[in-house]
């Protein structure tokens, strides 16, 4: 299996801080990489996929980059909507395995 | 605007086999450019993908759950279901059921999932 390493587990942050959540891919994935947020009693939402495209709808203060083995997640200037959980995923191979996930709250 | 729910018994006792289903409502399950898939959350631990199915019938399992998982759906009823046979404690979680769409492979609608406990 492809093991996924997120880091920080936890980060705190204040509004309108940027912030930067990296994934570490034990082998390379192709851009094969998801990012989803999480938040309690919601259901769980598609950032970007491909590593860097925007799924419709998400806001452009989220964008992603990376390659190979090393992916990132970039909020530009945090919301207070956007405290909650991300979770990296590679669909490169099966099975899909995601990232621990980082808890981003509020500093 | 799809949506997806998942309902089964909260409780199953160790050897037993944890049954949950999935109805989808808003959109058809048979459309050929969707998976429809099971993913666990185990306590403080991540997220584990269980596998996925085509309406065609074709289905894709976690190999590491050893061939416990079966998934398999009901087109009639917009419904699919996840067996998880001979669980142990180890198998609870929050299940929840999201639906995988082509032709990037992402899970781009999901339930709010469902916990199940297994105890004796």
């Amino acid at each position: 299996d492809i093991q996924m390493t997120q880091s920080p587990s936890s980060l705190s942050a204040s509004i309108g801080d940027r912030v930067t959540i990296t994934c570490r891919a034990s082998q390379g994935i192709s851009n094969s990489l998801v990012w989803y947020q999480f938040q309690p009693g919601k259901v769980p939402k598609v950032l970007l996929f491909a590593a860097s495209r925007l799924e419709t709808g998400v806001p452009s203060r989220f964008s992603g980059s990376g390659s190979g083995t090393d992916y990132t997640l970039t909020i530009s200037s945090l919301q207070p909507e956007d405290f909650a959980t991300y979770y990296c995923q590679q669909y490169y191979n099966n099975p899909r395995t995601f990232g621990q996930g980082t808890k981003l709250e509020i500093k | 605007q799809v949506q997806l729910e998942e309902s089964g018994p909260r409780l199953v006792k160790p050897s037993e086999t944890l049954s949950l289903t999935c109805t989808v409502s808003g959109g058809s399950l048979s459309s050929d450019s969707h998976y429809w898939t099971w993913i666990r959350q185990l306590p403080g631990k991540g997220l584990e993908w269980l596998g996925h199915i085509h309406h065609s019938g074709n289905t894709l399992y976690n190999p590491s759950l050893n061939s416990r998982p079966t998934i398999s759906v009901d087109t009639s009823k917009n419904q699919f279901f996840l067996r998880l046979t001979s669980v142990t404690a180890a198998d609870t979680a929050l299940y929840y059921c999201a639906r995988e769409t082509e032709p990037f492979p992402i899970l781009d609608v999901w339930g709010k999932g469902t916990t199940v406990t297994v105890s004796s």
